[in-house]
């Protein structure tokens, strides 16, 4: 089965600190992975996704095959860096997208 | 430049009402998806459409139909709306060979 694990539905860190918001999932073949935020009163939208291995928003994130992770990481939060986190993962050759149960992410000055 | 546009917004409903909700994408995408969004619970797929005249169901389709009459629009349907259908929807779209998914702006149903 699919499946995509957000185990913290509430991530409160202050300006400055280090950020990484936990993915796990669960597939038989070899996935896309993507992250999708969505800010307050804003539509969802991508973050960043596996197979660009791009930093976006100061934002990384790698895919441990091995311990099947998707943790997305940033140094350095900011306080506009507020908004809902969904992982997502996307079956081999389909297009239909799971997602996880989201995180919120509070950053306070 | 659109992209995705859901119509309404906002809509509050009796049980028992019935309602569509429109999902219209200027991209020229193939694939279409409707989801929920719920609180704790992320988002979880309705149905969803591999292309004109095709759909089929996703993980939580009881008590909606859809239709994919035309490429570009995407109709959810709620035939006998119920409390437990007290949602945020939200349409996505996404083209082949590119499963990055743009989703619209989301549309908050109460029913009462």
């Amino acid at each position: 089965a699919q499946r995509v694990t957000q185990p913290e539905k509430l991530l409160s860190v202050f300006k400055g600190a280090p950020v990484e918001l936990k993915c796990n999932y669960s597939y038989s073949g070899s996935p896309e992975l993507f992250w999708y935020v969505q800010y307050s009163r804003q539509r969802l939208q991508l973050l960043l996704r596996h197979i660009s291995r791009e930093s976006i928003k100061g934002f990384t994130a790698d895919l441990n095959k091995g311990e099947t992770s998707f943790h997305l990481k940033k140094p350095f939060a900011q306080e506009e860096d507020s908004a809902m986190y969904y992982c997502a993962l996307s079956p081999t050759g389909f297009q239909k997208l799971v997602f996880g149960t989201g995180t919120r992410l509070l950053v306070s000055p | 430049n659109a992209g995705v546009t859901q119509t309404p917004k906002f809509r509050v409903l009796k049980t028992g009402q019935s309602m569509t909700l429109l999902c219209a994408q200027d991209m020229n995408h193939e694939y279409m998806y409707w989801y929920r969004q719920d609180p704790g619970m992320g988002l979880r797929l309705i149905h969803y459409s591999v292309g004109e005249g095709t759909t089929a169901k996703g993980e939580v389709p009881d008590g909606y139909n859809v239709s994919r009459l035309k490429k570009q629009n995407f109709l959810l349907g709620l035939e006998s709306a119920a409390p437990s259908q007290t949602s945020v929807y939200f349409c996505a779209s996404s083209g082949q060979g590119n499963t990055e998914a743009f989703f619209g702006q989301g549309t908050r149903l109460t029913v009462v």
